[in-house]
């Protein structure tokens, strides 16, 4: 089975604070993504990766950043955590197999809390 | 307006039960429609995917696509508790499903 790890369920960061929340992937997936879940605005999509060292932005980007130094390993950071940063964080990964719709995997989530 | 709107719920039925969720959308470019079920403190997982207009079945699960009227449903037949989680669906333009458009979610209980 896929298995995408999340290093962490939960965390309780203060303002101003930098966080990095850790996402691993064991199937060898080329794509890899950071969303944040929120009540009544759904999943949105942060950043994403399609290969070591590459980063696209999604669609709220701003005041995070990524790294992904190794194909497995995709890191989110928040450079200075603020309160309206306080979510669940959602890592997941797919591969694409060139004829059907990718399939996405996800880990169980970081809820993150920014005092 | 979102591009996604899903029925909001909550939705409580009774063990057996039919259960019918459901989404609109707006952006008639989307060609890909999918699934997701989140239980409580999980991520979402895949439950099924439709390409195009259609109805698509996998056991006590029907997904059925109306892109005319562009709307998606989720059909449970024989409700059990186990389904009781949140449904999320998302809808995208290509295979790339890890830029999908997602649903709030409804989420749903099934009483034994």
């Amino acid at each position: 089975d896929v298995k995408v790890t999340q290093s962490s369920r939960y965390l309780v960061k203060r303002t101003g604070e930098k966080v990095f929340l850790e996402c691993v992937q064991d199937m060898d997936h080329e794509n890899m993504f950071w969303y944040r879940q929120d009540p009544g605005l759904g999943l949105r999509l942060i950043y994403f990766s399609y290969d070591v060292k590459m980063k696209e932005k999604g669609d709220i980007p701003e005041g995070y950043s990524v790294s992904r130094e190794k194909k497995e390993r995709f890191s989110l950071i928040l450079e200075s955590a603020s309160t309206n940063q306080t979510s669940m964080y959602l890592c997941a990964s797919s591969s694409p197999d060139g004829s059907t719709n990718e399939k996405l995997f996800f880990g169980s989530g970081t809820q993150l809390s920014v005092l | 307006q979102k591009e996604v709107e899903q029925d909001p719920g909550p939705l409580s039925v009774p063990e057996g039960a039919i259960v019918s969720l459901n989404c609109t959308y707006s952006n008639s470019a989307f060609q890909y429609f999918m699934w997701y079920r989140q239980y409580s403190r999980k991520g979402p997982e895949l439950l099924m995917y439709t390409y195009s207009s259609g109805n698509k079945e996998d056991g006590r699960f029907t997904a059925q696509v109306d892109k005319s009227s562009k709307y998606i449903s989720l059909f449970i037949r024989d409700s059990q508790p186990s389904d009781s989680a949140t449904y999320l669906c998302a809808m995208s333009y290509n295979t790339n499903a890890g830029k999908s458009t997602f649903g709030d979610g409804t989420t749903l209980t099934v009483k034994p």
